[in-house]
């Protein structure tokens, strides 16, 4: 059974940092993997989604790396902002002919000015 | 587009009672997803649709039932709320490969 796991739960940061959020899973069979951000009593908005063929995707201040043989993934934010608060969550999608996503249970990140 | 719509936003029930929240896409996907949010537990799917006509059970379906009323539309129904059913409803939809996943904004419900 695939197991997603974040940590930390929770991270605080200066303005400017760079800073690395952390996401496992235990079974490396996945089509793909997917970041979201998540603001307070809001809805989930898609950052980055990586194929399993892919081993990073990029979208502005933000790079997701993929390395399935560890199952492990990365979200790397450069030069951290207060606008990036906001609680980091990821998903697995596996191969087993199912549609279903499993989701770690987050990264709460501070960003302080 | 509007993307993913969820109605209501907010909603409180009595343990007992019944009621129905509704889920629209306007992306053309063929495949939606019903999860639930609780503190500490992540999200955790309750039943999803691959393509229109088909339902299947997630991780968490006992006291829900879903209707894929067309390729659009994905209801979730609660027969009898429990207060174990409190929480933040989410539902969501994907196209074709990659399979990316879009979110509605949640419906929060409090069972008293």
């Amino acid at each position: 059974k695939q197991e997603v796991t974040q940590i930390p739960a929770a991270l605080s940061v200066p303005e400017g940092e760079n800073l690395v959020l952390n996401c496992s899973f235990t079974d490396s069979a996945i089509y793909n993997l997917q970041w979201f951000r998540q603001d307070p009593g809001k809805g989930l908005t898609s950052l980055l989604l990586i194929q399993s063929s892919q081993r990073e995707q990029t979208s502005g201040r933000l790079n997701a790396s993929l390395d399935k043989s560890s199952g492990r993934s990365t979200l790397y934010i450069a030069a951290s902002q207060p606008g990036d608060s906001a609680t980091y969550l990821c998903a697995v999608r596996g191969t087993s002919g199912t549609y279903k996503y499993i989701f770690g249970t987050g990264t709460r990140l501070k960003v302080l000015a | 587009n509007a993307g993913v719509t969820q109605t209501p936003k907010f909603q409180v029930l009595k343990t007992g009672q019944s009621m129905t929240l509704q889920c629209a896409q306007d992306m053309n996907h063929n495949s939606m997803y019903w999860y639930r949010q609780d503190p500490g537990m992540g999200l955790r799917l309750i039943y999803y649709s691959a393509s229109e006509g088909t339902t299947d059970k997630g991780e968490v379906p006992n006291g829900y039932n879903v209707s894929r009323l067309n390729k659009r539309e994905f209801s979730l129904r609660l027969e009898s709320a429990a207060p174990s059913q409190t929480s933040v409803y989410f539902c969501a939809s994907s196209g074709t490969y990659p399979y990316e996943q879009y979110f509605g904004p949640g419906t929060r419900l409090t069972v008293t």
